[in-house]
């Protein structure tokens, strides 16, 4: 059983080109939680999604990022017209259930780094 | 506010010596507790978690971390460590049963031969 797969491991864009980073879950996992780590800080929390809906993005900036969790497929972290200050390291969880509960693990990936030039 | 924080950025310890990495936070709503171990170039792994029940909690590794609640913190410890267990820690919490995790700054630990 694979762990959460994140690609790609590096991603370079030039200010203003759009950043699309992928997560695929574990197997059976429903649940999805993106979260950015940026230089010398812990990670801060970003959008909360489940198959198909937007559960909680309260930690997503208003502007230029977006997230979906299709029915089939990864999901999809998406920043567009990347600017110097979004270089970091965005991880992705998954859990089979709501971690509100938190008897079920959540459960990480190696993350994507992404840096902007 | 809701906050965490991890008061040691790093700390470099020499191996087989007992490790204590400190973790505060600021809550007037219940929490669960957890810290995770990031190796290099990994994501990150569960150590431990406190839900309720024995203030005093073991995790992987020979790690175990105490809940105070009156001085809200949730310090995790280590009697012996080993070289394998540099890397980086995170102390994260929910607040008030929320999905999302409030982590901390995180601590390097550096274990010297």
């Amino acid at each position: 059983n694979a762990g959460v797969m994140q690609n790609p491991r590096h991603l370079v864009r030039r200010r203003g080109q759009e950043a699309r980073l992928r997560c695929s879950p574990m197997k059976g996992h429903s649940h999805v939680y993106w979260y950015r780590q940026l230089p010398e800080e812990g990670l801060k929390f970003m959008v909360y999604l489940q198959k198909e809906n937007i559960i909680d993005e309260s930690g997503m900036p208003k502007e230029r990022f977006s997230a979906e969790f299709p029915k089939e497929g990864p999901s999809i972290l998406r920043i567009q017209q990347v600017v110097r200050g979004d270089s970091a390291a965005y991880f992705c969880a998954s859990s089979l259930i709501a971690t509100g509960s938190f008897d079920e693990k959540l459960f990480f990936g190696s993350g994507t780094q992404l840096s902007v030039l | 506010a809701q906050s965490v924080t991890q008061l040691d950025s790093q700390v470099p310890v020499f191996e087989e010596a007992p490790v204590e990495l400190r973790c505060n936070y600021s809550s007037s709503v219940s929490v669960y507790l957890f810290w995770y171990v990031q190796y290099p170039n990994q994501g990150l792994q569960l150590l431990l978690k406190y839900l309720s029940g024995s203030t005093l909690v073991k995790g992987i590794n020979g790690f175990e971390a105490e809940f105070n609640k009156s001085q809200t913190s949730f310090h995790l410890r280590k009697p012996s460590v080993h070289i394998s267990d540099t890397a980086e820690y995170f102390c994260a919490v929910s607040f008030q049963g929320a999905q999302k995790l409030v982590f901390g700054q995180g601590t390097r630990l550096t274990i010297n031969p």
